[in-house]
């Protein structure tokens, strides 16, 4: 089946300690999305790309970067996780423009010490 | 800034009660608007979107740009529609705080 798949499921780091999240795509859709959610709050966009143009969202902070080396993967790098970094991260795609039906990831949940 | 507003946490109905979960937009123009569900232990999907017009599982959506809302409804509430639900505006998906819909038998 086509699908989303994020690796790993779960993630434990120190605090400082460098990260990446990992995402892939079957779909070959043009347009990738990673969202933070943190418990009992709504997913919130951190950033997209749309083919290899990148979109940062104005109050994403510097600390958090992404890759995309190709339409199938993406990569979400933390540089110096904080404690209030964690958080379920999910990758999301959509076939062509940022309006069409998005499709996740089951989401990598972050776990910071 | 665009805002998604989900006023329930938490809706609890019994089974073949109807349901109305509410949202509430702010965007002036003509919003895209979704529904997204998580049930339980699986990923976020599409339940539906306006622009679409469909009847998904029996639940439907009805744009009303007037009072800027966009309420989840269906008329028989199933076990199985247990989930969390989230509103949705916009390409880049603002979402609202969700709402978790629990159907007792």
């Amino acid at each position: 089946d086509a699908m989303v798949i994020q690796n790993p499921r779960y993630q434990v780091t120190q605090f400082g300690k460098p990260v990446t999240l990992s995402c892939s795509q079957t779909l070959n859709h043009n347009v990738m999305y990673w969202y933070q959610q943190k418990s009992s709050q709504a997913p919130k966009l951190l950033f997209h790309y749309y083919d290899k143009d990148f979109n940062n969202e104005a109050d994403t902070p510097d600390n958090f970067q992404s890759r995309r080396p190709n339409t199938s993967f993406c990569f979400l790098d933390i540089r110096s996780p904080g404690l209030g970094d964690a958080a379920m991260y999910l990758c999301a795609t959509s076939r062509v423009g940022i309006a069409d039906t998005q499709y996740f990831g089951p989401g990598t949940r972050l776990t910071v010490l | 800034a665009q805002r998604v507003t989900q006023p329930e946490k938490l809706l609890s109905v019994f089974k073949g009660a109807p349901v109305e979960l509410k949202c509430n937009y702010s965007y002036s123009g003509s919003p895209e608007l979704f529904w997204y569900v998580q049930y339980s232990r699986q990923r976020l999907q599409l339940l539906l979107r306006h622009i679409s017009r469909e009847s998904i599982k029996g639940f439907t959506a009805d744009l009303n740009k007037g009072e800027t809302s966009f309420h989840l409804k269906k008329p028989f509430a199933q076990e199985e529609d247990s989930a969390m639900y989230y509103c949705a505006q916009g390409g880049k998906l603002i979402f609202g705080q969700g709402t978790e819909l629990s159907v007792k038998p």
